[in-house]
């Protein structure tokens, strides 16, 4: 069965970074794209950015280009999120999704909680 | 951006019965949408994916239909484990968008 688990959250000041991890286990993770997506009580879910299975191809929303970069490790099944220049309305949970070939998630990990507080 | 207009927000249902949520882009997205199921703590589940195409393990009840501007997810004999949120989301362009999610609860 197909797993994405994510880790790296936490409480972090306004402008600071943090990086999340994701794991991935039970496919063949060199051949999926992944993506992250959060998710907010005034926003709902937005996805945030997109990587090909080789990493060609990247895709950010506009509310993190120039501030979030996607990138992912094959060899060890694993897909991160460098956030700097955080903002408040950063705070969200975060989800790692396993994207079909018709971009829509598929498998989605259980979130990891980011709170962007002074 | 595709600005994806769901509705109702809120649903109040009994077991047994059959509800219909609506989903509207803002632009013709051909049948490029996706309905979601999150349950309170959990991440969304993918139900339905090119409108109307149900996800493997999804039970047969959960039907999608629809093309261009207009979907609809239909959950027929309603069973208490599908008193959820629901989404829907455009994969036509990026940025890959949501709709802001219908609540169904029980009556």
């Amino acid at each position: 069965e197909a797993q994405l688990v994510e880790s790296g959250g936490g409480q972090v000041k306004p402008g600071g970074s943090l990086r999340l991890s994701c794991a991935g286990s039970g496919f063949d993770f060199n051949s999926y794209t992944l993506a992250w997506v959060r998710q907010t009580p005034g926003k709902g879910l937005e996805w945030v950015s997109y990587i090909t299975d080789n990493g060609n191809y990247i895709y950010y929303g506009d509310s993190v280009t120039g501030r979030f970069t996607i990138s992912r490790d094959n060899a060890k099944n694993s897909l991160y999120l460098q956030m700097h220049s955080l903002r408040g309305d950063d705070t969200a949970i975060y989800f790692c999704a396993r994207v079909s070939g018709d971009d829509y998630f598929d498998t989605w990990g259980q979130g990891t909680l980011v709170i962007v507080s002074s | 951006d595709v600005q994806m207009t769901q509705s109702p927000s809120y649903v109040s249902a009994s077991v047994g019965d059959t509800v219909t949520i609506t989903c509207r882009a803002s632009q013709d997205i051909s049948t490029r949408v996706a309905w979601y199921q999150q349950k309170p703590g959990k991440a969304p589940s993918l139900l339905i994916f090119a409108a109307f195409s149900l996800q493997r393990g999804v039970p047969s009840r959960f039907s999608g239909s629809g093309s261009e501007k207009d979907f609809t997810l239909t959950i027929r004999d309603l069973q208490p484990e599908d008193f959820a949120t629901y989404y829907c989301q455009q994969a036509n362009k990026f940025p890959l968008t949501f709709g802001r999610g219908t609540k169904l609860e029980i009556k």
